[in-house]
């Protein structure tokens, strides 16, 4: 098993460009989340799914969208990319339900100038 | 807003040592999770410890919940230097099912040789 994959690893977009992160596992999990990292800080939800068809807001959703058509891909949508959104994101997945340990990425850095 | 909040922020101890991190958290969960990070990679999940536990072994590491103060510690025991990397404490306390966690903003754990 592939895991949790995540394409690009590293982007560099220009303030009001948009683009997508591609996140795809291959676990048959129902739950797929996105957090960002920013420098010296934790994690924070940015969207989350928990299954085909269904997602919803985490803790900073702002100017991203996600959508779920299929079990194991779960894009995140940059609509206009603004400095503010210079992270590093993460995507996981994990069995629906409390106590499932989650799979997490290795991440795409992206910078906006 | 960051639930877990960690201590310290930074520990440096020699190899063979042991390492004791601290989580402090706001309200009430249904379980705590410890994930480690070592530098440019994704969160890799240590172990789980549910409201309903005190204490849970696995390995060298051992992790203690007191739901009366909120709080966990995470023991590292017999230190090595591919331990050093960045811990992070999470809660869910998601009553949905939807594992929405909550990061800490970690513990940069450094071994020296």
């Amino acid at each position: 098993n592939a895991g949790v994959t995540q394409t690009p690893k590293f982007q560099v977009l220009k303030t009001g460009q948009s683009m997508t992160l591609q996140c795809a596992q291959d676990m048959n999990h129902e739950y797929m989340s996105w957090y960002r990292q920013d420098p010296g800080m934790g994690l924070r939800l940015i969207h989350y799914s928990v299954g085909a068809g269904i997602t919803d807001q985490g803790e900073v959703p702002n100017g991203y969208n996600v959508s779920r058509s299929t079990t194991e891909d779960f894009p995140l949508r940059l609509l206009s990319a603004a400095p503010s959104q210079t992270s590093v994101y993460f995507c996981a997945s994990s069995l629906v339900g409390s106590s499932n340990e989650q799979y997490f990425g290795p991440g795409t850095r992206l910078t906006v100038t | 807003s960051q639930q877990g909040e960690e201590d310290p922020q930074a520990l440096s101890i020699q190899e063979g040592e042991n390492a004791t991190m601290n989580c402090s958290y706001k309200t009430s969960i249904n379980n705590l999770q410890w994930y480690r990070q070592n530098s440019g990679r994704g969160l890799v999940h240590l172990i789980l410890i549910r409201s309903n536990e005190r204490e849970k072994h696995s390995g060298r590491l051992r992790v203690t919940l007191d739901t009366s103060k909120k709080s966990s510690s995470l023991l590292i025991t017999a230190s090595r230097a591919a331990d050093t990397a960045s811990y992070f404490c999470a809660t869910d306390a998601s009553d949905q099912g939807a594992q929405k966690l909550v990061f800490g903003q970690g513990t940069r754990l450094t071994i020296n040789p």
